[in-house]
């Protein structure tokens, strides 16, 4: 069975710009999750979205926002990009939200 | 909120065992995990154990959790060099990994 996937895998933008990032899921899976990793605040939870609901957030501003279609593939977008938003930014799909989550290589996001 | 902590860096020769530990502050966290990530990579999902246990063990791979200290430790037995990479303390509410320690850097020494 394929892994988690995430594109695209390396992306660089200019601060003030926008960026949206896919994760497609383990086939069956429904849950995704996002996190976000940095070397300053290590890795940070964002949201889990299960069946196209977001179920659970962080504690990130409103510029970070998330979706997930009826395949349960998730997009995340960052809008009016800042510096500190560099990072490598990891999806993990699990069956349920209470199924063990499995993580994706992950999308390393430079802002300029 | 919840806070992790983890040793930043542990460096071992191959073939001892390797223990990584960790501390957590919220008593009601009811999975504590730990991950390794390799460089460039993602997270892989090593081991998790439930608050109601005290220890688990998978092959090379011993989990020992300490509710009353809020510590948890990871050992590696056999430590091999393909062991070295990045360790992740974790812990949540649910079955999500919400709280993520800093991470260990185990080194490998042939």
């Amino acid at each position: 069975k394929a892994g988690v996937t995430q594109t695209p895998r390396y992306l660089i933008k200019t601060r003030g710009q926008q960026v949206t990032l896919s994760c497609s899921p383990i086939s069956g899976h429904r849950s995704v999750s996002w996190y976000q990793q940095t070397p300053g605040q290590g890795l940070q939870f964002l949201f889990e979205y299960f069946s196209e609901t977001q179920r659970n957030k962080g504690n990130f501003p409103g510029r970070f926002s998330g979706r997930q279609f009826s395949n349960s593939r998730s997009e995340m977008n960052v809008s009016t990009l800042e510096l500190g938003d560099s990072a490598l930014y990891l999806c993990a799909s699990s069956t349920s939200l209470a199924e063990t989550q499995y993580f994706g290589p992950g999308t390393r996001l430079l802002v300029l | 909120g919840e806070d992790v902590e983890q040793s930043l860096f542990l460096s071992v020769r191959e073939g001892d065992s390797s223990v990584i530990n960790c501390t957590y502050t919220d008593s009601s966290s009811t999975y504590l995990y730990w991950y390794k990530q390799e460089p460039g990579a993602g997270l892989q999902l090593l081991t998790y154990i439930f608050s109601n246990m005290d220890m688990k063990q998978d092959q090379r791979l011993t989990v020992l959790l300490n509710k009353k200290d809020k510590h948890l430790s990871l050992r590696i037995a056999d430590t091999q060099t393909g062991d070295s990479a990045i360790y992740f303390c974790a812990v949540g509410t649910g079955r999500r990994a919400l709280t993520f320690g800093s991470g260990t850097r185990l080194q490998v020494q042939p």
